[in-house]
């Protein structure tokens, strides 16, 4: 059974950092893209980064918003992914998916969600 | 950055009713369109990739279809579980983009 698990999140002041982990199992974690989706309150969608496979070099990809304050990582060891946030804003507070992508017929999809990590960054 | 815009923002509807719903995108996307379903209080689950492969689990009443700007999510025969939000997502280029959702509700 493919299991994501979410973990890391909390209370932050903006300007501070926090590291999410997501925690895989039920497949060859080495061979997927791992991406970060996250929902603000009340809010839609918005994917956030991608962090490719070890054949791809394991590249990142940002949305412009978190690009240049968030890094993301995998562990294939481990079977882990994270996502370090720094320099957080009120306006990163969200619920923090985990995904696993997959690539078929040319496009990405995510197929498997983590339950979600709830990050609010408030003074 | 593509964006991705759903109509019509809710729905409203009766079990075993039919339901469609739009997703249209600023530029052609080919068919690297994904459908997610989600209840509140839930995980987004992935239902259609690739704008008309049904996931894995995913009940035949769900279908897809589309390609280039304009696609289309159709449930035949509503079920209570079936009440929800939809989002659509583009893969074709990243950063990849959501619609705001189509809440499906109980008429």
């Amino acid at each position: 059974e493919v299991k994501l698990v979410d973990s890391g999140g909390g209370l932050v002041q903006p300007g501070g950092s926090l590291t999410l982990s997501c925690t895989t199992s039920g497949f060859t974690f080495g061979d997927y893209p791992m991406s970060w989706v996250r929902q603000a309150p009340g809010k839609g969608l918005e994917w956030v980064a991608l962090i490719r496979t070890k054949g791809y070099g394991e590249t990142t990809e940002f949305v412009a918003s978190v690009r240049g304050r968030f890094t993301v990582s995998r562990d294939d060891s481990k079977n882990v992914a994270r996502l370090q946030m720094n320099t957080l804003k009120v306006e990163d507070t969200a619920m923090y998916y985990c995904t696993r992508t997959s690539r078929i017929l040319g496009g990405s999809h995510f197929d498997y969600w983590g339950q979600g990590a709830l990050v609010t960054v408030s003074s | 950055d593509i964006q991705m815009t759903q109509s019509p923002s809710s729905l409203s509807a009766s079990v075993g009713d039919g339901a469609t719903f739009t997703c249209r995108a600023s530029q052609s996307i080919s068919n690297y369109l994904n459908w997610y379903q989600q209840k509140p209080g839930k995980v987004p689950r992935l239902l259609i990739y690739a704008a008309s492969s049904l996931q894995s689990g995913v009940p035949s009443r769900f279908s897809g279809s589309g390609s280039g700007t304009d696609f289309t999510l159709t449930i035949n025969n509503l079920q209570p579980e079936d009440f929800a939000t939809y989002f659509c997502q583009q893969s074709y280029i990243i950063p990849y983009t959501f619609g705001q959702g189509t809440k499906l509700e109980i008429k």
